[in-house]
């Protein structure tokens, strides 16, 4: 069972300022690694898949980077916006395919100030 | 992708009762996936529903608690059963997609069991 952590639970920021957390994962047996975005009510929303160590994605403001050798991955906000305010999650797969599973941190729990 | 809807989006009930979730996609898809996520807890995978075969469970889910039923490529049921305030969760059914590593969820369910 794949041991998966998440820093912080929870973060307030200031419209327009810039954050980041933390994800990590055993980095043995590694496949990939998945972000989501999950608001309130609505489906969680694939962010990003990595699969080669020193992988860094892009999607507008937010950004990702990949480290499997130590096991962690940064996500990164850049100039947040109030509609950032979602859970973030992290989850690794145990295989190559899309029926793989894919196990899930607790989440950081992001809220933007206006 | 894929559009999932759920029913309900939400329901209270109360002790020793059953509720039945259920899971519409919009194409069809091999493998669907239930997961729920207790109060400050990570999405769990609850169960893998293949079309025509029998689910799989995850350690710690059984059949008796959370029966499935899997009756056509596009559609699939999670029961909750005999329900106590422990049962009180999101849960979610998730697709896996074409391609490698994709899964899509639908928007919840939001169980209260009072």
């Amino acid at each position: 069972i794949l041991n998966v952590e998440q820093s912080p639970q929870s973060l307030h920021v200031q419209e327009g300022d810039s954050t980041n957390f933390t994800c990590s994962f055993p980095s043995s047996n590694f496949y990939a690694l998945h972000w989501y975005r999950w608001e309130t009510a609505k489906s969680p929303e694939a962010l990003f898949v990595m699969t080669l160590n020193g992988d860094e994605k892009k999607k507008g403001r937010i950004s990702a980077t990949l480290n499997t050798k130590e096991g962690y991955s940064y996500l990164y906000i850049k100039g947040s916006q109030p509609e950032d305010s979602a859970t973030y999650l992290c989850a690794p797969s145990d295989g190559y395919s899309s029926a793989s599973k894919i196990i899930f941190g607790s989440g950081t729990r992001l809220s933007i100030r206006p | 992708s894929a559009v999932i809807s759920q029913k309900p989006s939400r329901d209270i009930c109360q002790r020793g009762t059953s509720l039945t979730i259920q899971c519409q996609v919009d194409s069809q898809v091999t493998m669907m996936f239930w997961y729920r996520q207790q109060p400050g807890q990570s999405l769990t995978l609850i169960a893998t529903a293949n079309q025509g075969s029998e689910a799989t469970y995850e350690s710690g889910f059984v059949i008796d608690k959370f029966p499935i039923s899997r009756p056509n490529l596009t559609f699939s049921t999670l029961t909750v059963s005999n329900m106590s305030p422990e049962d009180s969760s999101i849960y979610l059914c998730s697709v896996a997609g074409t391609a490698a590593y994709e899964q899509y969820f639908g928007p919840g369910t939001r169980l209260t069991v009072t």
